[in-house]
């Protein structure tokens, strides 16, 4: 079993629209929990960032965390061209000493 | 304030050389913690380090080592180096651990020829 999944995409929306990304993972003690986005040949960058179980707002992004479930997702509301990359989930390790990546999710958001 | 800054930014390498790989954490962290990603996977984690210490190592071979120095910067070293070592090694600075929030660095194009 992978340890963090995530639907490889594309993820097609058109500009405007909501985006929804899930990720699931197979670490239960996983306390910490991270979405990065990545343009293609850059390096990640650090977008939301959750914790507890429900939902975190930051502008129009939304990260959802279930614990009991081992899921999380990201929302992009009002999406733009320039959302259009690869999201990658990545949860903290038992000991808090990596994070585990999953391969991401290509989203692609037409004007 | 300045990023996380990692250099060279491009490197090509022969089969059996080495390489020595740099990165400076973001000012007040204590924590700098190495990834390898190749094309179309996620990173990859390598190695942590935390005041100096190796808190964290992953499933890379003994040709892979790290330290961290007294000013918190660090060094990746690979030795052997083969042509499946070809990726964009990442560094990621965090205030502690990968509990916190970690912020990367651009990265490191290595080819392997």
């Amino acid at each position: 079993q992978k340890e963090v999944e995530q639907n490889s995409g594309p993820l097609s929306v058109p500009e405007g629209a909501i985006a929804s990304l899930n990720c699931t993972y197979s670490d239960r003690v996983s306390q910490s929990f991270f979405w990065y986005r990545q343009y293609s040949g850059k390096s990640p960058e650090l977008i939301m960032s959750i914790y507890s179980n429900g939902d975190k707002e930051d502008g129009r992004f939304t990260a959802q965390l279930n614990k009991a479930s081992q899921y999380v997702s990201l929302l992009i509301r009002d999406s733009q061209p320039s959302d259009s990359a690869t999201y990658l989930c990545a949860p903290s390790n038992q000991a808090g000493t990596a994070l585990i990546f999953g391969k991401g999710t290509t989203l692609s958001v037409s004007s | 304030d300045a990023g996380v800054t990692q250099s060279p930014t491009h490197l090509i390498k022969t089969r059996g050389q080495h390489v020595t790989l740099r990165c400076s954490p973001i000012s007040g962290h204590k924590s700098v913690s190495w990834y390898q990603q190749v094309l179309g996977q996620g990173p990859q984690f390598i190695f942590q380090y935390y005041e100096k210490e190796e808190r964290g190592r992953g499933n890379f071979p003994d040709r892979f080592s790290a330290r961290q120095f007294p000013n918190y910067s660090s060094e990746l070293n690979v030795n052997a180096l083969l042509l499946g070592d070809s990726a964009l090694y990442l560094c990621a600075s965090t205030r502690q651990g990968s509990e916190t929030e970690a912020f990367f660095g651009q990265g490191t194009r290595l080819t392997v020829v």
